[in-house]
């Protein structure tokens, strides 16, 4: 399965600023996706990067937010824009090939905004 | 609406003993059902997975029982260790539609105690 280098692995960020986080897979993959997790609690998904368009955004997260790229197929940033406290969580790429070969996550980058 | 539903929240085993996760979903469509095994501080990783086309899926210690007619699934850790000591969570996509995206559940704490 492809494996993920996800960078930064934490930050602490001032509010009203912005962070883009990076997600670069060794392979080439079908689908991109973001995801949040609060510690210990189950992850949900932000949206959905597809490559060479503009990213699906699940209800409740939107683009002027969290902006998404996805230049290539290995490669995919987050922005967490306008950061809040509120903002702090842990932040998770994930890839997948298809479902025969399943997703695969990053280590994730540990969001605190102060 | 939480689409699939996990229990229990956490659980307890002694070593050698049966770790048993329980998840029941609601969408028919599903038809691939993963767990995954998270670490503190580390991405989520795919521990087994099944389709609704089987009822059992065995990988070493680890078994999935699939009841499509109850929409239920489980994971059973057989001679659970120490080291099986992590969150766990089940899952659910479908291969239909535009991607494949994971619906997760809230996630089970496993400890085994020595």
């Amino acid at each position: 399965s492809a494996v993920i280098s996800q960078k930064p692995s934490r930050d602490i960020c001032q509010r009203g600023t912005s962070l883009t986080i990076q997600c670069q897979v060794d392979s080439q993959v079908t689908m991109m996706f973001w995801y949040r997790q609060q510690p210990g609690q189950s992850l949900t998904l932000i949206a959905t990067a597809n490559q060479g368009s503009e990213a699906t955004y699940e209800s409740g997260f939107v683009i002027d937010k969290f902006p998404i790229s996805r230049p290539n197929l290995t490669f995919s940033t987050l922005t967490v824009s306008n950061m809040s406290p509120e903002d702090s969580s842990i932040y998770l790429c994930s890839a997948s090939q298809g479902l025969a070969r399943g997703y695969t996550f990053g280590s994730g980058t540990r969001l605190t905004v102060v | 609406q939480q689409q699939v539903k996990q229990s229990p929240q956490s659980l307890i085993v002694q070593k050698g003993g049966i770790s048993i996760i329980n998840c029941a979903y609601e969408n028919t469509a599903f038809d691939y059902f993963p767990w995954y095994q998270q670490f503190p501080g580390k991405g989520p990783a795919l521990l087994i997975a099944i389709r609704p086309d089987v009822s059992e899926k065995k990988e070493g210690r680890f078994t999935i029982s699939f009841n499509k007619s109850a929409k239920q699934f489980s994971l059973h850790i057989m001679d659970s260790q120490p080291g099986d000591s992590a969150t766990y969570f089940c899952a659910a996509s479908r291969s239909g539609g535009s991607n494949y995206k994971l619906t997760f559940g809230k996630g089970t704490l496993l400890t085994v105690n020595p």
